[in-house]
Formats: C-alpha cells, sequence, structure tokens
C-alpha cells in the first residue's frame, strides 16, 4: 500500500536531549513537509523539501533541524534548543514542484511527543 | 503572509441536522486554493473538499459543500444531513497557487460534535 509513515507513535524525551522523529513516503512524492499541533491551535509549518538535498524553514522553525538525503525519507529532530517540544507532529508529502495546478498533501498518522 | 480563522472553537448539533462551520482568510493573492480538513479522534487529517479560488462554481462533495465568497474572502463549510461519525476536528486550509510545494496555512479548528 502506498502512504506515509511515521515513527515512533510515541515517543518520550528527557529534557535537554535531542530526538528525531521519522517520516516515511512510497508515494514517490519530491515534497515533504513537517507540521507541529498543539492543542486549541492548527497545525504550523516547520521545515519543507521541494526536493532532495534542499529544504526550506517554515513559520516554527526554531529548535528543529531536518535533513533530506532520500528522496522518501525526510527525519525531523527535536533539539534541546526547542524551549516547549511536547506537541502531536505531522508529516506530510506532496507531488511538489511550482505548478499551476493543484498538489494534494496526503499526511502521516502522526507521532505524540512528550518531554518528561 | 497569510492567515485562516476560524471563530467557531466549538459547535455542537443533533444528528441530521445540517451544521455550518465558518471560515475567513487574509491574503494578498489572488489565485489560491483553500481546504477543509478533518481530525477525526484518531488524528489522521482528511481531505473534506478543496476550492480553487479562480473558479465561481461552490465545490461539493456528498453531504459536503462550500459558501465561497472571495470578495468577502470567506469560505465556509456546510454538512448536511450530520452523522455521528461526523464528530471531529475540522480545520480550514489556505495555499498559494504556484506554489504547489509550499506549505499550507491552517486555521485553529472548529470541534463538531454531532449529538444522537
Amino acid at each position: 500500500d502506498g502512504g506515509i509513515t511515521q515513527s515512533p507513535k510515541y515517543l518520550f524525551r528527557k529534557e535537554g536531549q535531542n530526538v528525531t522523529l521519522s517520516c516515511e513516503q512510497n508515494l514517490n512524492h519530491d515534497a515533504m513537509y513537517w507540521y507541529r499541533q498543539d492543542p486549541g491551535q492548527g497545525l504550523r509549518l516547520i521545515y519543507y523539501s521541494q526536493i532532495v538535498n534542499d529544504f526550506q524553514k517554515g513559520d516554527i522553525a526554531e529548535g528543529y533541524s531536518v535533513s533530506r538525503e532520500k528522496k522518501e525519507s525526510f527525519p525531523l529532530t527535536v533539539t534541546s534548543a526547542q524551549k516547549n517540544p511536547t506537541a502531536f507532529y505531522l508529516c506530510a508529502s506532496s507531488i511538489g514542484g511550482h505548478l499551476p495546478t493543484y498538489n494534494e498533501q496526503f499526511f502521516g498518522p502522526g507521532t505524540r511527543l512528550t518531554v518528561l | 503572509a497569510q492567515t485562516v480563522t476560524q471563530s467557531q472553537p466549538e459547535m455542537s448539533v443533533q444528528e441530521a441536522e445540517t451544521v455550518t462551520l465558518s471560515c475567513t482568510y487574509d491574503t494578498s493573492e489572488s489565485n489560491y486554493y483553500l481546504f477543509w480538513y478533518k481530525q477525526p479522534p484518531s488524528r489522521q487529517m482528511i481531505l473534506v473538499i478543496r476550492q480553487e479560488a479562480y473558479k465561481q462554481q461552490n465545490a461539493t462533495e456528498n453531504r459536503f459543500s462550500v459558501n465561497f465568497q472571495k470578495a468577502a474572502k470567506s469560505f465556509s463549510l456546510k454538512i448536511s444531513d450530520s452523522q455521528l461519525g461526523d464528530t471531529a476536528m475540522y480545520f480550514c486550509a489556505f495555499m498559494i497557487a504556484g506554489g504547489g510545494a509550499d506549505g499550507l496555512t491552517f486555521g485553529k479548528g472548529t470541534h463538531l460534535i454531532i449529538q444522537p
């Protein structure tokens, strides 16, 4: 089945530790995204990547880092510099490209990160 | 920068009733897409309906329809014959056309509860 997988589903971290969230897609999509969701908030864009070996900061990139070494993978690292990392993290992908037509974003099931 | 506002944090209606969720947005772009996403308790994001700004005709998907008022920058979602399975968070979202690999801008969401 084609889709997006995120692992783990639940993740616990001690303060001061870096942690990496996994996102993999087998849809052959060029573009991938990371969003953060807090209670009472919509999704906010952390980072996005339009193509392999390239990525851009979103609205709330501070305290996060990403890499895009493979088309199918877009891991997100939550660093100790992120002051309030407890949240629900969603990964998405789309065909990508600056086309005039619509590029639907497909979402993964999410990872719930809790800082202890 | 674009902003999306959902002014109803929570709504509750009886099963089989019709309900309308409100969304307003602000942008200086002339060509863009608008979306309604559903997030049930499983937290999986599901695309409900989309509207291209250049189309005057309102989008419809079965029981879901939108009222798109471009001049007023308003994009409401109407759910007819509501069902218990419609209980979920609903997010309004915006994307610039042509920026197909850029991220979505979301509103804060409306929690819709369908009562039996």
